[in-house]
């Protein structure tokens, strides 16, 4: 079993439609969750960061942290084509912790 | 892409053949990192480095090696490349300074092995 499980998708939404993105982890001793946005044949871009529990807003994407299910969520709100990329979850423990990636979800906004 | 740059872009070789990919960044950060992308695995780690002649293996290592000599380069060698390592090959770097280990990708090396 992989310590990140992530949907590869693809996940097709028409635009304005709220995306969901889900990664699942085993470790428990994760703390910092990060979500990159990857566009094809291109070097991935770190999108939020959130720390522990809780929620982190940022125009129109919202990070989210549920530690006691080990889930967490990355919602787009009014999607756009521009939002079309695969999306990678990210995550480590405390101190210098290697990041442990999810495989992506892909993710197509159609106009 | 801020301040990273990757060489070659693309590169066929065949098997059997030493290849040499190259990680430069402007950003003076400590820590420089080799990944490889594959459909199914997603980004793993192959080296990283936290420091000039400071390197590590990372979860994939095995017919990889790697060189830094300055802070700004980090080079990945293949001394024999196989079919298998035809991937597509990322640098990332870090400094720590938010705290955690926030990592910023280079464009990326496509490699095909023949």
């Amino acid at each position: 079993q992989k310590e990140v499980e992530q949907d590869p998708g693809p996940l097709s939404v028409p635009e304005g439609a709220i995306v969901s993105l889900n990664c699942t982890y085993s470790n428990s001793a994760f703390q910092y969750f990060m979500w990159y946005r990857q566009y094809s044949r291109k070097g991935p871009e770190l999108l939020m960061y959130t720390y522990s529990s809780g929620n982190k807003e940022d125009g129109r994407f919202t990070a989210q942290v549920d530690k006691s299910s080990k889930y967490i969520s990355l919602f787009i709100r009014d999607s756009q084509p521009s939002d079309s990329a695969t999306y990678l979850c990210a995550m480590s423990g405390t101190g210098f912790q290697k990041l442990v990636f999810g495989t992506g979800t892909r993710l197509l906004v159609s106009p | 892409d801020a301040g990273i740059t990757q060489s070659p872009r693309h590169k066929v070789t065949e098997t059997g053949t030493p290849v040499t990919l190259r990680c430069h960044q402007t950003e003076n950060h400590r820590y420089m990192y080799w990944y490889r992308q594959d459909p199914g695995h997603g980004l793993r780690l192959i080296h990283y480095s936290y420091g000039v002649k400071d390197t590590d293996k990372g979860e994939v290592s095995d017919g990889y090696s790697v060189s830094r000599s300055k802070t700004e380069d980090f080079l990945l060698t293949l001394e024999s490349a196989t079919s298998s390592q035809t991937s597509v090959y990322f640098c990332a770097i870090s400094d720590r300074q938010s705290g955690y280990n926030e990592q910023f990708f280079g464009p990326g090396t496509r490699l095909t092995v023949l």
